[in-house]
């Protein structure tokens, strides 16, 4: 039983350049989150499910994009990688709601 | 919007010292509050937590009471132990998403 798992650990990207973050789950779970951490600023929500087939925007959506095509995962795209978006992003999941939340050990993100 | 106002950090304390790290809601309604931990290098993590007026979560020796009247949810224990040291983050329940603040960082030293 694996938990949560994000994949790669740790990515450089050059200013404008694509990639998908990958957050997998083993539990079942029916909710699934997207955050950024960043220093003074805590976690803030990118987008989020509530099921397979589902997305939602969180507090931060602008120049992110998910996608929930199977229910164990989570996908995180940026289509144009730009600086402002070096952070620590971490996926988490839930059963049926969004108050006990597993986290992933997380993803470190640097944008040149 | 609903929010959420924690004490900034970092706070330092010797080991067996009294922990208390304040917290405060600002939410229409009585939201569930709860506190989430990061060890290092480590994702989040429920600590404890609370569903309505009055009641006290608890776990690990930490407590958390939920008070209405102050709209607090500050959380303490009476003796923190190096293993303790972490960045913690309290938090509500908006409808389907949960609202963090911006984490309080612990140092406990021997």
């Amino acid at each position: 039983n694996a938990g949560v798992t994000q994949t790669p650990k740790f990515r450089v990207l050059k200013t404008g350049q694509s990639m998908t973050l990958l957050c997998a789950q083993d539990m079942n779970h029916e909710y699934m989150y997207w955050y950024r951490q960043d220093p003074g600023m805590g976690l803030r929500l990118i987008h989020y499910s509530v099921g397979e087939g589902t997305t939602a925007k969180g507090e931060v959506p602008d120049g992110y994009n998910v996608s929930r095509l199977k229910k164990q995962n989570f996908l995180l795209g940026l289509e144009s990688a730009a600086p402002s978006q070096t952070s620590v992003y971490f996926c988490a999941s839930s059963v049926s709601g969004p108050e006990t939340q597993y986290f992933g050990p997380g993803t470190r993100l640097l944008v040149l | 919007g609903d929010s959420v106002t924690q004490m900034e950090g970092p706070v330092t304390l010797s080991e067996e010292a009294f922990l208390t790290i304040n917290c405060t809601y600002t939410a229409t309604g009585y939201p569930s509050l709860f506190w989430y931990v990061q060890y290092p290098g480590e994702g989040l993590q429920l600590l404890l937590k609370a569903t309505k007026a009055d009641d006290k979560g608890s776990n690990k020796g930490f407590e958390a009471t939920y008070r209405k009247e102050t709209t607090s949810f500050h959380l303490e224990k009476g003796s923190v132990q190096v293993s303790d040291s972490a960045v913690y983050f309290c938090a509500l329940r908006w409808t389907d998403k949960l609202i963090f603040g911006t984490g309080t960082r612990l140092q406990v030293f021997p």
